[in-house]
């Protein structure tokens, strides 16, 4: 079965720095890959997806990720975090079935100034 | 504009109580989600519904239940037998299996 995990519930980088969100996932099938971000009391928004178009996936707001079949990875980063970054980041997996989208618990970014 | 309505956006329901949580999409989208998502966790699946009078229990469907009688409506009841019904629920889309799901705004149900 189809599973994500992602390391670290809490992120804090400094405005300005480096953005790594961690997601690893397991999928006997050719994944489709998906980063979600959600502002308090709101939905989930699209980020980018992965559909084995390109092993590079850029997104909206400055992020982009990266599919590393040899790692079963796909982190999410961005170069410089900026303030309206912080939100929750999910990681998420089309099951095999291709019937839903599992989810990862989700990452918690802060961005200090 | 086309997307996905849910209300209400706030709802509190006393024990014992039902309570329906409106989905309505205009995206004319064939698969239809429920999600809840606890304080700090993740989103884990309800129900879905990939046509029209169907649907299927995700991994947490006991006391909760759904229809799906109109393409753009997918309704989400709690109820009594939900032992721990306080989250936030989440409505998604779409258009067919290996598309990018669309979310609504989501819907806080507390009980009191």
């Amino acid at each position: 079965a189809q599973s994500v995990t992602q390391l670290g519930s809490h992120v804090s980088v400094s405005e300005g720095a480096l953005v790594l969100l961690r997601c690893n996932y397991s999928s006997s099938v050719p994944p489709y890959l998906f980063w979600y971000v959600q502002y308090p009391n709101q939905g989930l928004q699209l980020l980018l997806k992965y559909t084995s178009a390109a092993t590079l996936v850029k997104g909206i707001n400055g992020f982009e990720a990266e599919f590393k079949k040899s790692e079963t990875s796909f982190h999410l980063t961005k170069p410089s975090a900026h303030m309206s970054d912080a939100a929750e980041y999910f990681c998420a997996v089309m099951d095999s079935s291709a019937s839903k989208i599992i989810f990862g618990s989700g990452t918690r970014l802060s961005i200090r100034p | 504009d086309g997307g996905i309505t849910q209300s209400p956006k706030y709802l509190f329901r006393k024990e014992g109580q039902n309570v329906t949580l409106s989905c309505e999409q205009n995206l004319n989208h064939d698969a239809m989600y429920w999600y809840r998502q606890d304080p700090g966790q993740g989103l884990r699946l309800i129900y879905y519904s990939q046509i029209v009078n169907d649907f299927q229990k995700g991994d947490i469907a006991e006391g909760y239940s759904v229809s799906r009688e109109k393409k753009e409506s997918f309704p989400l009841t709690v109820t009594s037998a939900q032992k721990n019904p306080t989250a936030f629920y989440l409505c998604a889309s779409n258009k067919d299996s290996g598309n990018t799901i669309y979310f609504g705004e989501g819907s806080w149900l507390t009980v009191v």
